[in-house]
């Protein structure tokens, strides 16, 4: 079986701009989080949805913001983009949400 | 509220050596507690897990890692590592309702010499 697949791989946007960051589930598991990795640090908490319901938030700006499809897999926006937003994106993917299993992240730069 | 420390940041450790890496955390509520492990310009991959049952937790590849709630802890050991260990290893701890947040620590890297 597939593990938890991410688009894209990296990314390189320029202040100001938009981003849309995918992220596909590993089969049958319903649930899929979100999770920002700053260099040096632990991963951060953004999203969580369950069956296409936001089941938890992180302490992000309104600027974050995310969905699920049907097909359950999932998109992070992030607007107006700052330099700090420069990180790795991490998607997890969870068949019940507490035992989360990770994909390879998307890195994005902010320039 | 949940928190995660990790008490080193860095492990340095020769091949063959044993190796414990320490994770304390602090929660009024039940908890569940995970170990990740993350190689250079990767993803995380689950190491292992307490979720209930059996304090004692193993791995695949020799990790073990042993829930203490009353000293709120769930260091990580291996009797002897190989090169191949050098990563960086996160603890992270979850709640029933806490909507499927985790909370990480800071990272400990464990870097094993030959």
């Amino acid at each position: 079986d597939a593990g938890v697949t991410q688009s894209p791989t990296h990314l390189i946007k320029t202040r100001g701009q938009h981003v849309t960051l995918r992220c596909s589930p590993i089969s049958g598991h319903k649930s899929v989080s979100w999770y920002q990795q700053v260099l040096g640090q632990g991963p951060q908490f953004i999203f969580q949805y369950y069956e296409k319901e936001e089941r938890g938030r992180g302490n992000f700006p309104d600027r974050f913001s995310a969905r699920q499809f049907p097909n359950y897999s999932s998109e992070l926006n992030v607007n107006a983009l700052l330099l700090g937003d420069s990180a790795l994106y991490l998607c997890a993917s969870s068949l019940t949400g507490t035992e989360q299993y990770f994909g390879p992240g998307t890195r994005l730069t902010v320039t | 509220a949940q928190s995660v420390t990790q008490l080193d940041s860095q492990v340095p450790v020769f091949e063959e050596a044993p190796v414990e890496l320490r994770c304390n955390y602090s929660s009024s509520v039940s908890v569940y507690l995970f170990w990740y492990v993350q190689y250079p310009n990767q993803g995380l991959q689950l190491l292992l897990k307490y979720l209930s049952g059996s304090t004692l937790v193993e791995s695949i590849n020799g990790f073990e890692a042993e829930f203490n709630k009353s000293q709120t802890s769930f260091h990580l050991r291996k009797p002897s590592v190989h090169i191949s260990d050098t990563a960086e290893y996160f603890c992270a701890v979850g709640t029933e309702n806490q909507g499927g947040k985790l909370i990480f620590g800071q990272g400990t890297e464990l870097s094993v010499k030959p």
